[in-house]
């Protein structure tokens, strides 16, 4: 089983639909988790932190069930904007470990 | 202002040349990390130094190496770049353990090997 595994997708929605990705991860002992966003040939950035009670960030809710071992990330009223591949990434935060990335899902949000 | 910084952003080299990446953080973090990422993937972690303590992944080709001369610098040398080294390398920094600390990219540098 990969560490940190994500539906690749594309996910193609209309503007203003609800969409939702899940990452799953291996590694129970995992401590943070982060969703980034990526846009064509730029660097990952930061898109919000997940946290045990889930946290919301206006359109962007993101929730962690750390029993199974997944986080999700819920859009609301998509914008064209939103267009671009999300990273699940999971950080075991104990001494020398790095961050482990998904593959990242691609999402299209088309007018 | 930016806080990791990758130089150069765009780098075209001959195949078998030599080629050194660079990046320098001013977040005096203690984890820097080289991720190499090609089209349509994921960042793929090549290694990290913690401090001045590298950790190489296993899948690492030899032909990649790195430096940390100090806390702000670290450098990606590609020793005999090929056809396939041709990605996006990102640098990335982190402070040690910290709790819900994410990494702070660098915007990366694009290798072309010709």
């Amino acid at each position: 089983r990969k560490e940190v595994e994500q539906d690749p997708g594309p996910f193609n929605v209309p503007e203003g639909a609800t969409v939702a990705f899940n990452c799953t991860y291996s590694n129970s002992a995992s401590q943070s988790f982060f969703w980034y966003r990526q846009d064509c040939r730029k660097e990952p950035k930061l898109l919000m932190s997940v946290y045990s009670s889930g946290n919301e960030d206006g359109r962007f809710t993101a929730q962690l069930n750390r029993a199974s071992q997944y986080i999700s990330l819920l859009i609301r009223d998509s914008k064209l904007s939103d267009s671009a591949t999300y990273l699940c990434v999971v950080n075991l935060n104990s001494g020398n470990t790095p961050l482990v990335f998904g593959k990242g899902t691609r999402l299209s949000v088309i007018a | 202002d930016a806080m990791v910084i990758q130089n150069p952003r765009y780098q075209v080299t001959q195949f078998g040349k030599p080629v050194t990446l660079s990046c320098s953080q001013t977040l005096n973090h203690n984890v820097m990390y080289w991720y190499q990422q090609k089209s349509s993937q994921a960042p793929k972690l090549l290694f990290h130094y913690y401090d001045k303590d590298f950790n190489n992944e296993a899948d690492t080709p030899d032909n990649f190496q790195s430096r940390r001369p100090n806390t702000s610098f670290c450098f990606l040398d590609i020793r005999s770049p090929g056809l396939g080294d041709a990605a996006m390398y990102l640098c990335a920094t982190s402070p040690r353990g910290a709790m819900n600390t994410e990494a702070f990219f660098g915007q990366g540098t694009r290798l072309t090997v010709v």
